[in-house]
């Protein structure tokens, strides 16, 4: 069985600080991972995905997150917060058996000015 | 028009009144899927639908209805619900439910109260 578990509900960073998601994952097999953000009242929009190729994933607007398969952990990162960040973050997980995409509760991202 | 899209965007209705929710996706995708996302609760998973056949219902009450006339059409049939049933319901779609990797896409939701 495939899971996904976000750390911090709540994430409050300053504009041009470092933002940092938290997700760890739990998968009885290879997994496939994605972070998707949702502004208010918006449907879900892929950021990036991870697919057993590099290991480092570079996504839009400037997120990037790695899979790091010792800590079970894929991290969403961005070097420096934007105001325009400010959404719900989501991390989901799907195996090779597809069918399913298993997301986190989500992280509220504040960015403050 | 690309993408996924639902209608209506909001919808309020009474516990006696029936109504339905549609998606339709324009990406020639063959997967197609009813999420419901309530405040503070992860995303649930309703119903998928693989070529047009349903694949997973994961325990829904029978006052939602899926209905998949074709690969880039979804409904969702609403009768008799509950004011806990109040949510925003998200369609999404993706290549295939099988496929490895690939990513869901979707929609913007509706944003459904009932009262």
């Amino acid at each position: 069985a495939q899971s996904v578990t976000q750390l911090g509900s709540h994430v409050s960073v300053s504009e041009g600080a470092l933002v940092l998601l938290r997700c760890n994952y739990s998968s009885s097999v290879p997994p496939y991972l994605f972070w998707y953000v949702q502004y208010p009242n918006q449907g879900l929009q892929l950021l990036l995905k991870y697919t057993s190729a590099a290991t480092l994933v570079k996504g839009i607007n400037g997120f990037e997150a790695e899979f790091k398969k010792s800590e079970t952990s894929f991290h969403l990162t961005k070097p420096s917060a934007h105001m325009s960040d400010a959404a719900e973050y989501f991390c989901a997980v799907s195996s090779n058996t597809g069918n399913q995409f298993y997301f986190g509760t989500g992280t509220s991202l504040t960015v403050i000015p | 028009e690309t993408g996924v899209t639902q209608t209506p965007r909001h919808l309020v209705m009474g516990m006696t009144n029936k109504k339905s929710l549609k998606c339709e996706q324009h990406l020639g995708h063959n997967a197609m899927y009813w999420y419901k996302q309530s405040a503070k609760k992860p995303l649930e998973l309703m119903f998928v639908y693989n070529f047009k056949e349903q694949t997973e219902n994961n325990s829904v009450p029978s006052r939602f209805s899926p209905e998949c006339p074709n690969s880039s059409h979804l409904f969702l049939h609403l009768h008799t619900l509950q004011p806990e049933d109040s949510a925003l319901y998200l369609c999404a779609s993706s290549q295939d439910a099988q496929g490895f990797g690939t990513e869901a896409f979707f929609g913007q939701g509706t944003r459904l109260t009932v009262v």
